[in-house]
């Protein structure tokens, strides 16, 4: 599984956008970039997934650089209910969906 | 959208005991379903993937006999932590994929099941 590495913690404003980061110099050309968060006491929840192009949904936008080796999920209005854990995943056909250590978001009000 | 249901969300029981999880795709056929553990403030373990109607493949230190996993249709897999110990106690979460294995395929999770054993 190629790896991904991302910061521990994040801190934002309400209301305000969030960049979190995610390297994955080791990425394939075949390796899906998959973003989930994880609430406290939750189980995860899908949040957005790309390939090469940026994507866009309801709760936030990818932006993947050109050469793919990195990624930033953008959190366009962050609100408290969006203080999670968030995993950057690299995922190929028939690879198994695994967890790093994520990215603690905190939400300031 | 996709919902994936487990039950029980929170369960106790005495050392010694086995314990079944069920983890159910509500509105949607899984053919692949993953099952992971995860310890307070870690981040989530795979144990096995289960495919319907085969067995399921185990993770490296994960012992099969302890933990079972049975996928007997396409919308029910069930975990069995027989003879549970306190080391047992943990956080077990399910998830769910539909349609073949691509890279592109999106999993759904379940709210995950809190085992304490006393």
């Amino acid at each position: 599984d190629a790896k991904t590495t991302q910061p521990n913690s994040m801190e934002s404003n309400e209301e305000e956008p969030v960049h979190l980061p995610c390297n994955h110099s080791t990425i394939s050309g075949t390796d899906y970039i998959h973003w989930y968060r994880q609430l406290p006491s939750q189980g995860p929840e899908y949040v957005i997934h790309g390939l090469t192009s940026n994507v866009n949904n309801r709760m936030a936008s990818l932006a993947i650089a050109e050469d793919r080796k990195s990624s930033t999920l953008i959190l366009h209005r962050a609100t408290l209910r969006d203080a999670a854990v968030y995993y950057c995943i690299l995922r190929d056909v028939g690879d198994k969906l695994v967890f790093g250590a994520g990215t603690i978001l905190r939400v300031k009000s | 959208g996709a919902v994936v249901s487990q039950h029980p969300s929170w369960v106790i029981c005495k050392s010694g005991t086995s314990v079944k999880i069920e983890c159910r795709s509500l509105d949607f056929q899984a053919t692949t379903m993953f099952w992971y553990r995860q310890f307070p403030k870690q981040s989530l373990m795979l144990m096995a993937t289960s495919n319907e109607g085969s067995k399921a493949t185990y993770e490296q230190g994960v012992e099969k006999d302890k933990f079972l996993i049975n996928h007997a249709s396409l919308t029910l897999s069930t975990l069995t932590v027989t003879s549970a110990h306190p080391e047992d106690s943990s956080f077990y979460i399910c998830s769910a994929m539909a349609g073949p294995y691509s890279g592109a395929n999106v999993l759904t999770f379940g709210a995950g099941s809190r085992l304490t054993v006393l």
